[in-house]
């Protein structure tokens, strides 16, 4: 079973970014894709965007385009979502997750711990 | 792009209650549905893969059913460790507002 570990929580000023990080462990990294999900406090959950490392593909929700920028280092299994222009309501939770085939259009079997990104001036 | 909305938002029940939650897409995503559970401050799981594929390891009191638009999770007798909030998602179309609203299960 593949295990996802994401960087730690993060605090920023509004208009900065952020980058978070999550690193694989088990399974071959370039086999399958890594999707991002975030969770506003006390919201639901909201697909942002992938990536499939090994053709490096990534999407991301209309929502999000020009904002959000997701890359994957295949030498160290990670994957990165770097968030910009950060805003008050991008606070929430940012998860990780795995789809076992390599598209970005799937059901998520692992999940990262989640990192927890406050913008705040 | 494709909606998804669940019913209901929340419910009460007992332990050994059987549960369903329906989840409805406005339009039709075939058998692209997967159900997912999550507890306070913890990561999703699925439960539930292709509208009715158990994952492994999950407990076969959960069951899954629907195709098309119409979707629903079965709990045949609901325990502790059940109480949580349970998302449909659905992977058919792009773009992806995937993911439903949620249904919180309490205890009564």
């Amino acid at each position: 079973q593949v295990q996802l570990v994401q960087s730690g929580a993060e605090v920023k000023k509004p208009g900065s970014s952020v980058k978070v990080s999550c690193k694989a462990s088990g399974g071959t990294f370039s086999s399958y894709a890594i999707i991002w999900v975030r969770q506003a406090p006390g919201q639901g959950l909201e697909w942002m965007g992938g990536i499939i490392p090994i053709f490096g593909t990534t999407n991301s929700a209309q929502k999000f385009q020009g904002r959000v920028t997701i890359t994957a280092d295949k030498s160290t299994s990670t994957a990165y979502m770097e968030l910009s222009s950060l805003r008050s309501e991008d606070t929430a939770v940012y998860y990780c997750a795995r789809s076992q085939v390599p598209t970005l259009y799937n059901w998520l079997d692992s999940w990262g711990q989640g990192t927890l990104v406050t913008v705040s001036s | 792009a494709i909606q998804l909305t669940q019913s209901p938002s929340s419910l009460s029940a007992s332990v050994g209650d059987r549960v369903t939650i329906t989840c409805r897409a406005s339009q039709g995503i075939s058998s692209a549905l997967a159900w997912y559970q999550q507890k306070p401050g913890k990561a999703p799981k699925v439960l539930i893969y292709d509208a009715s594929s158990l994952e492994s390891g999950v407990p076969s009191r959960f069951s899954g059913s629907g195709s098309g638009t119409d979707f629903t999770l079965t709990i045949s007798s609901l325990q502790p460790e059940d109480f949580a909030t349970y998302y449909c998602q659905q992977f058919n179309s792009y773009p992806h507002e995937t993911f439903g609203p949620g249904t919180k299960v309490d205890i009564k």
